[in-house]
């Protein structure tokens, strides 16, 4: 089985400043994908960055950072240069690779980010 | 753009009526679509995996008589709530994925029963 836990409901922050977004998993899979996503009030999930369990780089993109530590099983996001528009709900997800049948995300309780002027 | 059409985005309806929820793939073949059921200021829950010219598969607690999915074609699955009630309402989203990419999203269907 596979778990993910999110344990900040929310977070401030300031305007330009980073942030980083806790995400711990647990899974008995050898391989396996970590996924950040962003929700808006509007409810539309936003893919946000991925990293794969085999990755030995942590993955960026743009202003996102995964920090991804194996043996912790953690995989933090990092929000440089926050914006007003990062406000918004963001969910650490997990999928098991090469395996059949099990291709659905599992999701975190979520953390709500507000972005202050 | 979107690569995942879902649809409608809003319905409102009684109580006891059926309600059907479209989510669409474009310009891919999707032989597997997901749909998760999220509560207000909740997480996204997994309620059945679509697979097309299939049976879905349920995930545990799921009614399967009360959420019919009919996955009849490549580019098409649809939710229906059979007689909806006022604690059918949520927000459902379905999602597809393109194989060596994440999977994407529908842009959810909020459904209220009165």
């Amino acid at each position: 089985a596979q778990k993910i836990t999110q344990t900040q409901p929310g977070m401030f922050v300031q305007e330009k400043e980073a942030v980083t977004l806790d995400c711990t998993y647990d899974t008995s899979d050898q391989s396996y994908g970590l996924f950040w996503y962003k929700q808006p009030s509007s409810g539309e999930m936003i893919f946000l960055i991925y990293q794969g369990s085999y990755d030995e780089q942590n993955a960026t993109e743009g202003r996102y950072s995964l920090n991804f530590q194996k043996a912790r099983k953690s995989a933090n996001l990092v929000i440089s240069a926050s914006q007003l528009g990062d406000s918004a709900m963001y969910f650490c997800a997990m999928r098991a690779l090469r395996v059949t049948g099990r291709r659905a995300l599992t999701f975190g309780s979520g953390t709500r980010l507000q972005v202050q002027p | 753009g979107a690569v995942v059409s879902q649809h409608p985005s809003w319905v409102i309806c009684k109580s006891g009526t059926s309600v059907k929820i479209e989510c669409r793939s474009l310009d891919f073949q999707a032989t597997t679509m997901f749909w998760y059921r999220q509560f207000p200021k909740q997480s996204l829950m997994l309620m059945a995996t679509s697979n097309e010219g299939s049976k879905a598969t349920y995930e545990q607690g799921v009614e399967k008589d009360k959420f019919l999915i009919n996955h009849a074609s490549l580019t098409l699955s649809t939710l229906t709530v059979t007689s909806a009630h006022p604690e059918d309402s949520s927000f459902y989203i379905c999602s597809a994925r393109i194989p060596g990419q994440p999977q994407h999203f529908g842009d959810g269907t909020r459904l209220s029963i009165l």
